[in-house]
């Protein structure tokens, strides 16, 4: 029973197309946060958001957006992906309560851009 | 120079043998380190935290040199079970914290 997941977990789409990736949490926590992970270049921060009404940029924000519908939910969108958009993404929480630092990971998504 | 760096490996050891990996960073204002292991295809999950009088798990010990600015990970009589990706954690000072990730060492130990 994972306390954070992803929906879906593999997706082949193509160039242009409108891609909504769903991250779902049971941990309570307040914060939540999108990366993606490519070979080499490590997981970078796409965008974060520390409680419903704080959506901030991350390190590679461009080409995605992102909501948070409530606590427990944060999307992230891809409005007209391009093949470079094509990595693991993984969505992460942390609780402000116990200090925020250790994120904790949900499975991942797999996304291919052709 | 990168915010955090690692050495991409692979390293690959005997069972039964001690390796140790370290992680370069940048900034001296950082505050927290974290060690992550992440297996093929998987989501990254938290080994151990880094404190400065550093930390020890089992066959898993981690040490912070602030003076060098690198943190360690040292894993004792390696299992196969051991084979996977480390990856180190630092978060950075200020209000947001930002953590950042180093691209991971891939450790496979081998029979």
């Amino acid at each position: 029973d994972a306390d954070v997941t992803q929906t879906p977990r593999n997706r082949i789409t193509k160039t242009g197309k409108r891609i909504m990736l769903e991250c779902s949490q049971t941990k309570g926590h307040d914060r939540m946060y999108w990366y993606r992970q490519d070979p080499g270049l490590g997981l970078r921060l796409i965008y974060y958001s520390f409680d419903v009404k704080d959506i901030n940029k991350g390190e590679i924000s461009d080409g995605y957006s992102v909501s948070r519908q409530a606590q427990a939910k944060f999307s992230l969108s891809l409005e007209s992906a391009i093949p470079n958009q094509t990595a693991l993404y993984f969505c992460a929480t942390s609780d402000r309560l116990a200090g925020g630092r250790e994120q904790f990971f949900g499975p991942g998504t797999r996304l291919t851009v052709l | 120079r990168k915010e955090v760096e690692q050495d991409p490996g692979p390293f690959n050891v005997p069972e039964g043998a001690t390796v140790a990996f370290n992680c370069t960073y940048s900034n001296s204002a950082s505050q927290s380190f974290f060690w992550y292991r992440q297996d093929c295809r998987k989501e990254p999950k938290l080994l151990m935290s880094v404190y400065s009088s550093g930390n020890e798990d089992g066959r898993f010990t981690a040490q912070l040199n602030r003076a060098s600015q690198y943190i360690s990970l040292l894993i004792r009589d390696s299992k196969l079970s051991d084979s996977a990706t480390y990856l180190c954690a630092v978060n950075g000072a200020g209000g947001y914290q930002k953590v950042t990730f180093g691209t991971g060492t891939k450790l496979q130990v081998i029979p």
